[in-house]
């Protein structure tokens, strides 16, 4: 099956500092990947849709200045969280749709600790 | 609002036992359902993929019905191993103001002892 990385696979940084994380598709080409959140015991939520070459598209309560995503090529996509807190401590797994089926193929994630 | 619920929460078995996990989605109007697996700080295996005119789909021990009108899907584990203690989850793919999405069911967390 396709196959989408990540990294970093985890990060510790200081309140107020800001992360980039990549997701690649790496043997497919992905116009379109999604970037979820999620929390400890939850279920993963939708943060946004990042489109090639185009602004990406973020889910209601999503603040787009604090999570910026720039989809510069078909196959990376990158989510930065600008001045991050502590309650931006969570798990961000990056998507992408292979084709025809849509088959959703997730990343491994990346743990994200904000002291 | 596309609602995807799983049921049970929670699950633990005697390895060896058939076990059912259910999912239900309140708008039947979906693209595609799949069933992921995730261990415990790692990201999302797929399972399966049924598409919306699809009845089943089976793969090894695992096997996934998809009823759309009734907004219901089921995973069936044959012989479960302690291999298979994880939390599944399912998803519905939707179409939303022109953008394709995954909307997530909250999960259930199986526990195979042998």
């Amino acid at each position: 099956g396709a196959v989408v990385s990540q990294h970093p696979s985890w990060v510790i940084c200081k309140s107020g500092t800001s992360v980039k994380i990549e997701c690649r598709s790496l043997d497919f080409q992905a116009t379109t990947m999604f970037w979820y959140r999620q929390f400890p015991k939850q279920s993963l939520m939708l943060m946004a849709t990042s489109n090639e070459g185009s602004k990406a598209t973020y889910e209601q309560g999503v603040e787009k200045d604090k999570f910026l995503i720039n989809h510069a090529s078909l196959t990376l996509s990158t989510l930065t969280v600008t001045s991050a807190h502590p309650e931006d401590s969570s798990f961000y797994i990056c998507s992408a749709p292979g084709t025809p089926t849509y088959e959703q193929y997730f990343g491994p994630g990346t743990r994200l600790t904000v002291t | 609002k596309q609602e995807v619920t799983q049921i049970p929460a929670a699950l633990s078995v005697p390895e060896g036992e058939n076990l059912v996990l259910n999912c239900s989605f309140t708008d039947s109007a979906i693209y595609n359902l799949q069933w992921f697996r995730q261990d415990p700080g790692k990201g999302l295996t797929s399972l399966l993929l049924i598409q919306s005119s699809q009845r089943e789909q089976t793969s090894g021990r695992l096997n996934a019905s998809l009823d759309k009108s009734s907004g219901r899907s089921t995973l069936y584990i044959a012989a479960s191993q302690p291999g298979d203690s994880a939390t599944y989850l399912c998803a519905v793919r939707i179409v939303n103001t022109g953008f394709q999405k995954l909307v997530f069911g909250t999960g259930t967390r199986l526990l195979v002892s042998p």
